[in-house]
């Protein structure tokens, strides 16, 4: 079982458009996550992490579900610059040796 | 801004050749890491060190891999035979490692994309 799962999309919207993605993760362990963005042939960059409570950063919110073991990402207000990879990324209590990527989800926007 | 640089920016090699990627991770930080990212793949944790021993590796990071933390600066990744499928990119983290979520970030590099041929 993958540790951490994505649905790869690509998730193709207008400008303008919300849109969301979910993750989930297999290990109940898991204590820290962070959305990446990625752009293609480009290294992964830290959009944001995910706090417990839910945490905003202008117009990017994400959603932390321990019960049902997913986190997700809303993106309000998409601008063709949010177009790329989105990794959903998770590292177990207290080890920060070790951080499960997942397989990205692709987001599309269109003029 | 600080940031992680890695050298080269891309490496062909033959397959049986050793090859050694390097990195300047960012200067204060304790904790390194590299993955690996076969083209349209995910990213693939590969290995972590912190204070100068590996942390933990996976897997993929058998006895052709290495790292090495040679100096103060640089975090180097040396695979000894290389075969085919080590074709991908490769990328060095690093991570400040202290209390708080902050600290937990790690920041990437560009990579080093290897081709073996």
């Amino acid at each position: 079982r993958k540790e951490v799962e994505q649905d790869p999309g690509p998730f193709n919207v207008p400008e303008g458009a919300t849109v969301a993605f979910n993750c989930t993760y297999s290990n109940s362990a898991s204590q820290s996550f962070f959305w990446y963005r990625q752009d293609c042939r480009k290294e992964p960059k830290l959009l944001m992490s995910v706090y417990s409570s839910g945490n905003e950063d202008g117009r990017f919110t994400a959603q932390l579900n321990r019960a049902s073991q997913y986190i997700s990402l809303l993106i309000r207000d998409s601008k063709l610059s949010d177009s790329a990879t989105y990794l959903c990324v998770v590292t177990l209590l207290y080890n920060f040796n070790k951080f499960y990527f997942g397989s990205g989800t692709k987001l599309n926007v269109k003029p | 801004e600080p940031e992680v640089t890695q050298t080269p920016s891309h490496q062909v090699t033959q397959m049986g050749q050793e090859v050694i990627l390097r990195c300047v991770p960012i200067s204060n930080h304790l904790y390194f890491y590299w993955y690996r990212q076969i083209l349209g793949q995910k990213v693939e944790f590969l290995v972590s060190f912190y204070n100068n021993e590996i942390s933990e590796k996976s897997e993929i990071f058998d006895d052709q891999f290495s790292v090495e933390r040679p100096d103060g600066s640089n975090f180097t990744l040396k695979i000894r035979s290389t075969k085919l499928e080590d074709s991908a990119m490769y990328f060095c983290a690093s991570r400040l490692g202290l209390a708080g979520a902050e600290e937990n970030e790690q920041f990437f590099g560009p990579g080093t994309r290897l081709t073996v041929l």
